[in-house]
C-alpha cells in the first residue's frame, strides 16, 4: 500500500503570514503530485499540481517537489482567512493499469483574522 | 461545462439496511472514481473505472460493497448490508484519463445508525 504522510495540524497563522504545508510519500518512483483544498463540508477541489523538482508557483501558492527525498510542500503566501480549509495532499502511483491516486489525511489550516 | 452530479446529497439508514449512490461523471471523461472520506481522514479510493471496465477495486469491501458503471457514463455504488463504520462522505470523482486532473462530485454523506 503505498503510503502519503502529512502531519495532521490544526496549523495556525495570522492573516498575512506564509502558511507552511508539508508532505512525504513512500513510493520512490512516483511521478505526479497534487495538492487539493477541501472546505468544511465541501468537497476536494485541486488547486496545483507539480511533475518535476523544483518550484512552481500560482499566484499566492507555490508547490515544492524534491524527489530525492520524497517529499512535497505547499507554501500560501499572504494568508487570508479564506484559505483556512483542510489541504489534502495526493500523489499518483507509477505501477498498475489504475495509476491509483493516493491522498494523504490531510492538514488543516486556520488563518487567523 | 456542468461538474460531476451525484445523488442523494445525504442519506441516513439503519444498520443492515441497503443503500445506492449514483454518480454521472464530466461529459467525455472515461475514468471514474469512488472515494470513501471518513470524518477526519483523507479519500480513500474504492473502485475506479476505465470506460465500463473496472481497474482497480482492490480497496473495495466486496463482501457488502459494490458498483457498476454500465456504458460507460454514469455508476452506481451499493452497500447492502450497512455497517455503523461505513459512515461516511460517498466522493464520486472523474477525468479525462488515468493520468488527469480529478474532479469531485459534491458526495453524498451517508450516516448508520
Amino acid at each position: 500500500q503505498k503510503e502519503v504522510e502529512q502531519n495532521s495540524g490544526p496549523l495556525s497563522v495570522p492573516e498575512g503570514a506564509i502558511a507552511s504545508l508539508n508532505c512525504t510519500y513512500s513510493d520512490r518512483g512516483s511521478q505526479s503530485f497534487f495538492w487539493y483544498r477541501q472546505y468544511s463540508g465541501k468537497s476536494p477541489e485541486l488547486i496545483m499540481s507539480i511533475y518535476s523538482n523544483g518550484d512552481k508557483e500560482d499566484g499566492r501558492f507555490t508547490a515544492q517537489l524534491n524527489k530525492a527525498s520524497q517529499y512535497v510542500s505547499l507554501l500560501i503566501r499572504d494568508s487570508q482567512p479564506s484559505d483556512s480549509a483542510t489541504y489534502l495532499c495526493a500523489v499518483r502511483a507509477t505501477s498498475g493499469s489504475a495509476r491509483q491516486l493516493t491522498f494523504g489525511s490531510g492538514t488543516q489550516l486556520t488563518v487567523l483574522p | 461545462e456542468a461538474g460531476v452530479a451525484q445523488s442523494p446529497r445525504y442519506k441516513i439508514i439503519e444498520k443492515r439496511q441497503s443503500v445506492a449512490f449514483w454518480c454521472n461523471p464530466i461529459s467525455g471523461h472515461a475514468t471514474l472514481y469512488w472515494y470513501q472520506q471518513i470524518l477526519g481522514q483523507g479519500p480513500k479510493l474504492l473502485i475506479q473505472f476505465q470506460n465500463n471496465g473496472v481497474v482497480d477495486d482492490s480497496q473495495l469491501p466486496k463482501d457488502r460493497f459494490s458498483a457498476e458503471r454500465l456504458k460507460g457514463v454514469d455508476s452506481t455504488l451499493k452497500i447492502q448490508p450497512a455497517k455503523l463504520e461505513d459512515s461516511a462522505v460517498y466522493l464520486c470523482a472523474s477525468s479525462f484519463d488515468r493520468t488527469g486532473e480529478l474532479f469531485f462530485g459534491e458526495g453524498s454523506r451517508l450516516t448508520v445508525l
